[in-house]
């Protein structure tokens, strides 16, 4: 079973720029997780998705940050313009929830490594 | 809100254990445990619920307990392939909803 894919794995950019994450989740899986991930520090999440809705964008910088999920299964996230602060891994994840919900495992990708300078 | 984790770091030898512990100030629904190497993805331990029983296999094993919102990673014998870094996560209800990663402990297991 191949496991979640994304691309590209690096990115470096200039401040300003514009930048764009692409994830391909686990076949079947429903759910899909963006997070960022700060050298030394946990995930943090920056949206969910059930199938093509986003059920949770609580922490997306929604002013230079966004993502679509369409048709429910790869996701892509956007970062336009990039600044100095953004630079992260981005980690996708996704997971398959059956409902009624409970809580499942989730898989991660490699991540992308993004330097923005 | 995040967890918070405890120890922040830890060295041990090999065939030591080691006790990880993640806290909350929220009433807790469950509790995921992940590990991650160096440069690579999390990769999944186990998950807790609130009313479920203490989880494990091999030698790593974890309990939660609801009333103090806290649960706890056990490594035993530790081996070499331990070394990383632990992140608890958390969530507060069964919708998914403010699932939040902790700042992480990293364990080191030296020869």
């Amino acid at each position: 079973e191949a496991g979640v894919v994304q691309s590209p794995r690096y990115k470096i950019i200039e401040k300003k720029q514009p930048v764009a994450f692409w994830c391909n989740p686990i076949s079947g899986h429903n759910t899909l997780y963006w997070y960022r991930q700060n050298l030394g520090q946990g995930p943090e999440l920056l949206i969910r998705y059930e199938n093509e809705e986003a059920v949770d964008d609580s922490q997306l910088p929604k002013d230079r940050f966004s993502a679509e999920r369409l048709k429910g299964v790869d996701s892509t996230l956007k970062i336009q313009p990039a600044e100095l602060g953004d630079s992260a891994v981005y980690l996708c994840a996704s997971s398959l929830q059956i409902f009624p919900r409970q809580t499942y495992e989730q898989y991660f990708g490699p991540g992308t490594r993004l330097t923005v300078t | 809100q995040q967890p918070v984790q405890s120890p922040q770091a830890v060295i041990l030898r090999e065939g030591e254990d080691a006790v990880i512990n993640c806290s909350s100030s929220k009433a807790l629904y469950s509790v995921h445990w992940y590990r991650q190497k160096h440069g690579e993805a999390p990769v999944f331990l186990m998950i807790l619920l609130k009313g479920g029983e203490q989880k494990g296999h091999e030698k790593i094993s974890a309990s939660f307990n609801e009333k103090k919102q806290q649960s706890s990673l056990y490594l035993t014998a530790s081996q070499l392939s331990y070394s990383g870094t632990y992140f608890c996560g958390t969530e507060v209800d069964n919708y998914g909803q403010n699932f939040v990663f902790g700042p992480g402990t990293r364990l080191s297991v030296l020869p």
